[in-house]
């Protein structure tokens, strides 16, 4: 079966432009997770959603990102002015289970901010 | 709160030689365990996981780990690693509530012909 898809695989942007990241998870999953995986390091949560409800956004790094699934399935991490600091692979996760104990991961998105 | 150290942050063995992979834990409630391993460019692929029970856990590609509370550590362990074996591998853990995953920040494993 399919795993979890994200796109674009790659992204560049110019500092203070917004961007939009995908993330489509297994079918069937309840639980969708966002990563921030800077260069050389370990992934960072980011924020945490069963269905359609966001139950933990503590790892939000600022106001200026914001994600949404608000139908369950496919969700979408918006950063707004985008900052070089935001450079990184997103990464998104979906497990099949609530509450959730394994995790999928897609292949990330790499987000360079020029 | 959780954390995890991984106490090597690189790793150069011989083709065919054993690996062992140090991973220790810290927390306050009980917890779940995984390794992941990240290739170049890609995502991050469940190697293994320890939920419950047996504290020897098998996983893919003849990787295992041992779940020790006492030492709160999750090593992980290959007899005989290959070329392809190298690549980046995660420890990471999870209260048993569910959650968030909590990564190390990796080892780079560097296998050598």
């Amino acid at each position: 079966g399919a795993g979890v898809s994200q796109s674009p695989r790659y992204k560049v942007a110019k500092r203070g432009q917004d961007v939009a990241l995908r993330c489509d998870p297994i079918s069937g999953h309840v639980s969708l997770f966002w990563y921030q995986q800077a260069l050389g390091q370990g992934p960072e949560f980011l924020t945490y959603f069963q269905n359609e409800a966001q139950l933990d956004k503590s790892g939000l790094p600022s106001d200026r990102f914001f994600a949404e699934r608000p139908e369950g399935s496919v969700s979408t991490l918006k950063i707004q002015r985008t900052q070089q600091e935001d450079s990184a692979v997103y990464l998104c996760a979906s497990s099949p289970v609530e509450p959730p104990d394994t995790q999928y991961f897609g292949p990330g998105t790499r987000l360079t901010v020029l | 709160a959780q954390s995890v150290t991984q106490l090597d942050s690189q790793v150069p063995v011989f083709e065919e030689a054993p690996v062992e992979l140090r991973c220790n834990y810290s927390s306050s409630v009980s917890v779940y365990l995984f390794w992941y391993v990240q290739y170049p460019n890609q995502g991050l692929q469940l190697l293994l996981k320890y939920l419950s029970g047996s504290t020897l856990v098998k996983g893919i590609n003849g990787f295992e780990a041992e779940f020790n509370k006492s030492q709160t550590s999750f090593h992980l362990r290959k007899p005989s690693v290959h070329i392809s074996d190298t690549a980046e591998y995660f420890c990471a853990v999870s209260g048993v509530w569910g959650g968030k995953l909590i990564f190390g920040q990796g080892t780079e494993l560097s296998v050598k012909p």
